[in-house]
């Protein structure tokens, strides 16, 4: 059974145009992250919530923001994409702060 | 500041040999240790972790890993590997008492032939 799912698993935007990314999970984990992964780097974290308290990392772009309106589900939002924002986009859930993170498949995003 | 060193960027191995990939960090006290596993287009699968207690610990898909506190080391090993093993690996150590941020290596990819 999926317990982290992201929609979609491949999005095509074009340079500037506004992007939603979504994750959600079935195991009721108090903390949700989103990475970014570009090919053959480590996966980077850009921001995570702890219920509904947001940390931002220090040198995520301000074109990237987040939204966790309940439990299960959050967005990723890329305000205007540029080109090298195309990379995989990881989300992962654990139970509590320092806990065994859980990743989604991915979404492959690809700025035109 | 902390941080993980995988030294192999790309590992080849015949299929049925044995496999150990390497791990090393920098932190002052000890971490929570991570091995993840990552197929082309796909998200990451945990192998394994350590957190306290036995210093080997056992994975899925036979892979294990060993907990060297005086080496600051976790390598990952397999006794045979197979076709399908053909994959990324990272090692990942996360701080206790942090907000739960992992710190990831930057990946060894594993090619197995046949």
């Amino acid at each position: 059974d999926a317990m982290v799912i992201q929609n979609p698993r491949y999005q095509v935007t074009q340079f500037g145009k506004p992007v939603t990314l979504s994750c959600s999970q079935t195991l009721n984990h108090n903390v949700m992250y989103w990475y970014q992964q570009k090919s053959s780097q480590a996966p980077k974290l850009l921001f995570h919530y702890y219920d509904k308290d947001f940390n931002n990392e220090a040198d995520t772009p301000d074109n990237f923001q987040s939204r966790r309106p309940n439990t299960s589900f959050c967005f990723l939002d890329i305000r205007s994409p540029g080109l090298g924002d195309a990379a995989m986009y990881l989300c992962a859930t654990s139970r509590g702060a320092a806990d065994t993170q859980y990743f989604g498949p991915g979404t492959r995003l690809t700025v035109l | 500041a902390q941080s993980v060193t995988q030294p192999d960027i790309h590992i080849t191995v015949s299929e049925g040999a044995s496999l150990e990939l390497r791990c090393n960090y920098s932190y002052g006290a000890t971490p929570y240790l991570f091995w993840y596993v990552q197929s082309p287009g796909q998200g990451l699968q945990l192998l394994l972790k350590y957190f306290s207690g036995d210093t080997l610990v056992q994975g899925i898909k036979g892979f294990e890993a060993e907990f060297k506190r005086s080496q600051s080391s976790f390598n990952l090993r397999k006794p045979s590997v197979h076709w399908s093993d053909a994959a990324e690996y990272f090692c990942a150590v996360g701080i206790r008492g942090s907000q739960g941020n992992l710190i990831f290596g930057k990946g060894t990819k594993l090619s197995v032939k046949p």
